[in-house]
């Protein structure tokens, strides 16, 4: 079956601009996450959705990052103002309810100019 | 918060030997760790997990340990193989369906 896909697989921008990240997840996983992985790192952690809700944004790192999932499928990464430190790959992962295992997308790669 | 050591950031072993990483937890109530593999250009895929309550799993050529009491968990990789070359990272949970904190990565290349 489908996998976690996102849109755009690049974006690039400049700096100040707004950006929206898009993640389709695996049809029937209620559980969503979002990760952002710099070069030569691990993925770090940025938010957590259960359902429509987000059970943690713990990991979000500034009032200009904002993740909505309206109906509970599809989520959007929202970042205003982006710097040039926002520059990352924005991983999405999803989760079947009751299982442990995350299922990784592609990612987007976001270049701030 | 949690924090994941990973060891080497960088691997290289002949095709057929064995490949072994290792990493570190801080957070004694993480139970839940999951190994992912991640090649040029693409999102991390799962290769194997393990929970507190099991010591070691193995599905064919990949195995992982870990060792509660000491706080370390640890990949290996047998009969390598060029398409086991790739970045490996571990990492951790509490129960199993929270975040993860991940390690920093190991490049795994195979030499052929």
């Amino acid at each position: 079956g489908a996998g976690v896909s996102q849109t755009p697989s690049n974006k690039v921008t400049e700096k100040g601009k707004y950006v929206e990240l898009r993640c389709d997840p695996i049809s029937g996983h209620t559980a969503l996450y979002w990760y952002r992985q710099s070069l030569g790192q691990g993925p770090e952690f940025l938010i957590y959705f259960q359902g429509t809700g987000a059970a943690d944004d713990s990991g979000l790192p500034n009032d200009r990052f904002f993740a909505v999932r309206p109906e509970g499928s599809v989520s959007t990464l929202k970042i205003q103002r982006t710097e040039r430190g926002d520059s990352a790959v924005y991983l999405c992962a999803s989760r079947s309810g009751g299982a442990d295992t995350q299922y990784f997308g592609p990612g987007t790669r976001l270049t701030v100019l | 918060g949690e924090n994941v050591e990973q060891h080497p950031s960088t691997l290289s072993v002949q095709e057929g030997d064995s490949a072994v990483i290792k990493c570190t937890y801080s957070d004694s109530a993480s139970n839940y760790f999951p190994w992912y593999k991640q090649e040029l250009g693409k999102g991390p895929q799962l290769i194997i997990d393990i929970r507190s309550n099991v010591g070691e799993k193995k599905d064919q050529r990949i195995a992982v340990t870990l060792n509660k009491t000491a706080k370390h968990f640890s990949l290996h990789i047998t009969e390598t193989q060029p398409e086991d070359s790739a970045v490996y990272f571990c990492a951790a949970s509490r129960f199993g369906n929270e975040k993860l904190t991940f390690g920093t990565g190991t490049r795994l290349t195979i030499i052929p």
